[in-house]
């Protein structure tokens, strides 16, 4: 099973700061064939779903604010988040969709300073 | 717009059985998996398994395999996990989801609570 680790755990912010989350899979989830990342990336709040913001590890769902980005490939992974607004305090997940199960990672949680 | 709209709260005891349903609309039913994924209070997500129902083939992680079988009604558009000799650590909400291996769709959540 491919193992996907997030990095930090928690990361206390200040709003307008810039915010970078890493995600690392035990393998890579690129797939040469089509040159594709098979890596996405959620931001959940309390008592709410998860919610979709990017895939192909830099596809911006629709809706989602461009202060958002996603980068990387191969095993090394960062959801960026420009001028952190106030909404934007979330628990942040990757998964990966290369192989079964289908694997997230434990999740970065943004905090207030 | 899809919408899937899962049933409501339940509480089971140990060694019990639990089955969650979740209903499809707005969309097209067959050709996209639909996945289950929970997540026990406080902690992070977890990928179940899923069914396809155009095919009906399904796919499940190796933790649950036995435990967990995933179903789906075309007619009704509505997709079934049921899980079996429920334990205490299976205390979670349980959310179906659906997409193209990443999820843009998801259901509300249902809270399984094991007693």
């Amino acid at each position: 099973d491919i193992v996907m680790t997030q990095s930090p755990d928690s990361l206390p912010v200040s709003l307008g700061e810039r915010v970078t989350i890493n995600c690392k899979s035990s393998q890579s989830v690129l797939n040469t064939s089509n040159n594709k990342n098979y890596l996405s990336w959620y931001q959940q709040k309390p008592g709410q779903p998860p919610k979709l913001l990017f895939y192909w590890a830099s596809t911006r769902e629709s809706g989602v604010p461009d202060r958002f980005s996603g980068s990387g490939s191969g095993t090394d992974f960062t959801l960026s988040i420009n001028s952190l607004q106030a909404e934007d305090v979330a628990i942040y997940y990757c998964q990966q969709y290369s192989t079964t199960p289908y694997s997230f990672g434990q999740g970065t949680k943004l905090e207030i300073k | 717009q899809v919408q899937l709209l899962q049933s409501g709260a339940d509480v089971k005891k140990s060694g019990s059985s639990v089955k969650v349903s979740c209903k499809v609309s707005g969309g097209t039913f067959g050709p996209y998996t639909i996945t289950w994924v929970r997540q026990a209070p406080g902690q992070g997500l977890e990928w179940m398994g899923g069914i396809t129902p155009m095919f009906g083939t399904t796919n499940y992680a190796q933790k649950f395999q036995g435990r967990v079988t995933v179903s789906a009604d075309k007619l009704t558009t509505t997709a079934y996990m049921e899980l079996s000799s429920l334990r205490s650590e299976d205390t979670a909400v349980y959310y179906c989801a659906t997409g193209s291996g990443y999820y843009n769709h998801w259901g509300q959540g249902t809270l399984v609570t094991v007693s």
